[in-house]
C-alpha cells in the first residue's frame, strides 16, 4: 500500500530565509507526487507535481520540488519565504492504477517570523 | 471560470442526527472525490465518483455513510446518526478525465461540528 511521510510536523523560519519541507514516498511503481497548500480554514491548492520527466519540478508562488527515486524523497523548496507563505502544506502520492485516489501525509505547518 | 464549491462551509450536528454535505464540481468535471480531515491529521480518501456511479469507495465507513453523484445536481455525502467521531473538515475534490495525472481541484470544505 502508498503511504507518505511529512516528518516534520512544524517547522518555523524567518521571513528572507530559505525552505526545505521533506517528503518521503512509499510506492511499488513510478509515482505520481503532488504538494498542496491549505491557508487556515480554506481548502487546498496545488502547488506543484510529478509525473515524469525533469526531476525538478517548478511550481506556483515560487516553488520547486524535486524527485529523488533513490531517496523515495519529494522535497518541497523555496530560496525565500514571505510571510504570506504561513501555511499547512501536503504531499500527496497519486494512485496511477484504476481509482486516482491521493494518499495524503499528515502535513507540515510552517510559520514565519517577520 | 467557477471552482469547486461545497455547502455548508460549517455544520453543527447532535448525536444521532444527520449531515449533508453537497459539492459541485468544477465546470465540465464529472469526476468527484471525497476526503476526510480530523483534526491535527492529513486528509484522508473516502470514496471516488463518476456521475451516477460509485468507482472507489475503499475508504468509507462500512456504516452511516452513503455518497451519490447524480446525473443532475451536486455530489452529496450523507452520514447518518452522526457521532462525535465524526467531526471533522469535507473536502471535495474535481478532476476533468479520468486519469491519475488529472489534477485534483480541491474545494474549501465543509467543517461538521458533531455536539
Amino acid at each position: 500500500a502508498q503511504s507518505v511521510t511529512q516528518p516534520d510536523i512544524h517547522i518555523t523560519v524567518s521571513e528572507g530565509a530559505s525552505l526545505e519541507l521533506r517528503c518521503n514516498y512509499s510506492y511499488g511503481a513510478t509515482p505520481y507526487l503532488f504538494w498542496y497548500v491549505q491557508s487556515p480554514g480554506q481548502g487546498l491548492q496545488l502547488l506543484l507535481k510529478y509525473f515524469s520527466g525533469d526531476t525538478l519540478v517548478q511550481g506556483i508562488k515560487g516553488f520547486e520540488a524535486e524527485f529523488k527515486r533513490s531517496q523515495s524523497s519529494f522535497n518541497l523548496r523555496k530560496p525565500s519565504v514571505h510571510w504570506s507563505d504561513a501555511a499547512e502544506y501536503f504531499c500527496a502520492v497519486g494512485n496511477n492504477n484504476a481509482g486516482n485516489m491521493l494518499t495524503f501525509g499528515g502535513g507540515t505547518r510552517l510559520m514565519v517570523k517577520p | 471560470n467557477a471552482g469547486v464549491m461545497q455547502n455548508p462551509r460549517h455544520l453543527v450536528r447532535r448525536r444521532g442526527q444527520e449531515a449533508r454535505l453537497r459539492c459541485s464540481p468544477m465546470k465540465g468535471h464529472s469526476h468527484v472525490y471525497w476526503y476526510r480531515q480530523l483534526p491535527e491529521e492529513g486528509l484522508k480518501f473516502m470514496v471516488y465518483l463518476q456521475k451516477e456511479n460509485i468507482i472507489d469507495e475503499s475508504g468509507m465507513p462500512k456504516e452511516r455513510f452513503s455518497a451519490e453523484f447524480p446525473k443532475e445536481g451536486p455530489s452529496i455525502l450523507r452520514i447518518q446518526q452522526v457521532v462525535r467521531g465524526d467531526s471533522a473538515a469535507y473536502f471535495c475534490a474535481s478532476s476533468y478525465r479520468d486519469s491519475s495525472t488529472d489534477t485534483q481541484y480541491f474545494g474549501p470544505g465543509t467543517r461538521l461540528t458533531v455536539l
